[in-house]
C-alpha cells in the first residue's frame, strides 16, 4: 500500500511570507507527527495528533506554527511569517498506536519537504 | 537533560566487516521502548529494529541486531556483513510508555562503508 506522503517536495520562499506543508499519512494510521531536521541535526519534535485527541504542540517553536489535522487524516503545517532559521527539512510521520501495543508500534516516515527561506 | 545520546559522528566501516553503532538513554520510566532508524542520503526514514524494555531477548532483524543492556541504558546497533548501500545516518530514537507517545531521537551517527 501507499506509504506517507509529503508535498511539495522542495519549497523556497522569501523571508516573510507563509508557507504550507502537507502530510497524507498511511490509511488507518491514528497518529501522525511532524518533526523538524536542520541540516546535520537529529529530528526536532514539533507536534503529534492521536485520534480524536487534542493535539500535543508542546515542540512547536513559536506562535507562527501551527498544524492541522483534518478528519483523522491529512495534516497541514503551516509557518507564517518565515524566517530563514526556519530552514530545514519536516518529516512528518504517521503509526498506528493501539492500546495493547505496548508503545512498539513503528513510526513510518514521508520523504520529508525541503524548506528553504530567502 | 539529554535523553539519548550518540557519541560517534561519524564511523567508518570496511565492506563486509560488522560495525557497532553506539546509543545510550536515560530514563525513570521502567517501560520504554527503543527504536533504531536508517537515513540514506534520500532523506526517507527508514525503522531498523525495536527493542521493548522488557523484552527477554535481544531483538535480531536480518544483519541488524541490538545489543540491549538494560543496566548501562545502552541500545548499541550492531549491523553484521556491512554493505556498501548500508552508508547512511543512523538515529537512535526511545519512547516511554509512561508519558506521551513521543519518541525523542538522537543525533544520529553517519556511517560509511568502504569497498
Amino acid at each position: 500500500g501507499a506509504g506517507v506522503s509529503q508535498s511539495p517536495s522542495n519549497k523556497v520562499t522569501e523571508k516573510g511570507k507563509d508557507v504550507e506543508l502537507r502530510c497524507d499519512p498511511i490509511s488507518g494510521h491514528t497518529a501522525l507527527y511532524w518533526y523538524r531536521q536542520s541540516l546535520g541535526q537529529g529530528l526536532e519534535f514539533l507536534i503529534y495528533f492521536q485520534g480524536n485527541s487534542a493535539p500535543d504542540k508542546s515542540g512547536l517553536p513559536s506562535d507562527r506554527f501551527s498544524a492541522e489535522r483534518t478528519g483523522g487524516s491529512v495534516s497541514t503545517l503551516t509557518i507564517q511569517r518565515t524566517q530563514q532559521e526556519d530552514s530545514a527539512v519536516y518529516l512528518c510521520a504517521s503509526s498506528l498506536v493501539t492500546s495493547g501495543g505496548a508503545g512498539k508500534e513503528t513510526q513510518y516516515f514521508g520523504p520529508g519537504t525541503r524548506l528553504l527561506v530567502l | 537533560a539529554q535523553k539519548i545520546t550518540q557519541t560517534q559522528p561519524g564511523m567508518f566501516v570496511q565492506e563486509k566487516e560488522a560495525v557497532t553503532l553506539d546509543c545510550t538513554y536515560d530514563t525513570s520510566d521502567p517501560s520504554y521502548g527503543l527504536f533504531w532508524y536508517k537515513q540514506p542520503s534520500s532523506g526517507e526514514m527508514i525503522f531498523l529494529i525495536y527493542q521493548g524494555s522488557y523484552d527477554q531477548q535481544n531483538a535480531t532483524e536480518g544483519r541488524y541486531s541490538l545489543n540491549f543492556q538494560k543496566a548501562r541504558k545502552s541500545a548499541n546497533l550492531v549491523i553484521s556483513a556491512s554493505q556498501l548501500g548500508d552508508s547512511a545516518m543512523y538515529f537512535c530514537a526511545m519512547r516511554e510508555l509512561g508519558g506521551s507517545y513521543i519518541p525523542t531521537f538522537g543525533r544520529g551517527t553517519s556511517l560509511i562503508v568502504h569497498p
